[in-house]
């Protein structure tokens, strides 16, 4: 089973706008990471924020870690037509060697 | 370093043959993991390795799944006898620790 939950599913905005993208997880964790998907590629990875980590940024990229609330928001500043994508969340909850497990995605489109 | 090397990137069978995908992961990496992706199921973890060693199977659909890793720079997945359900995008990733995870390209697999 998926441990992690994004939302919304899928998600369209213009370009210049921020986009933002939740992810709820259920068991505790050692990190958190966000990945992203273009069509028919593999997964690249954004960020990663660890379990004693609040907020984080990356460019234009800032992701937040609620621990209390097991969720994790990704936003996305001042999008462009490129950054349309999927994007998923993936959490990694052992404590030797890593074993990540992907929510569902939200799919991003940004309108030039 | 190249990435992680999948191959082949392409595969079309006939349903009933044997499949072998295969994966080189980043030198170094302690860490290997095989995924499939559907539209209908999304990302699963079918089975992931730590320094060679299977830790984690029990995302592997059935017995006709396979996975080894005989030594830190290859690993294979093999589905005997294949079935046209198995149709997906084969993803092999790779990391050190607990980072971030670098995915190949994928194998798309269609069988008939």
């Amino acid at each position: 089973s998926q441990q992690g939950e994004e939302d919304p599913q899928a998600l369209s905005i213009q370009e210049g706008e921020n986009a933002t993208m939740n992810c709820s997880y259920k068991t505790s964790i050692n990190n958190l990471q966000w990945y992203r998907q273009n069509s028919g590629r593999g997964l690249v990875h954004l960020i990663l924020i660890r379990s004693n980590e609040r907020e984080k940024h990356s460019g234009r990229l800032r992701v937040t870690l609620d621990t209390s609330k097991k969720s994790s928001s990704l936003l996305i500043t001042a999008s462009r037509a490129a950054d349309t994508a999927s994007y998923f969340c993936a959490t990694d909850r052992e404590t030797s060697g890593s074993r990540l497990t992907f929510g569902e995605g939200t799919q991003l489109t940004v309108n030039p | 370093d190249a990435g992680v090397i999948q191959s082949p990137r392409h595969e079309v069978t006939e349903m009933g043959q044997e499949v072998t995908l295969r994966c080189k992961p980043i030198s170094g990496h302690n860490s290997l993991f095989w995924y499939r992706q559907t539209m209908m199921r999304g990302l699963e973890l079918l089975i992931y390795f730590n320094n060679n060693v299977p830790i984690d199977d029990s995302g592997m659909p059935e017995d006709r799944f396979s996975a080894k890793m005989p030594n830190a720079s290859f690993s294979t997945l093999k589905i005997q006898p294949s079935e046209p359900r198995d149709s997906a995008v084969y993803f092999c990733a790779s990391s050190y620790g607990q980072g971030e995870a670098f995915f190949g390209q994928g194998t798309r697999l269609t069988v008939v």
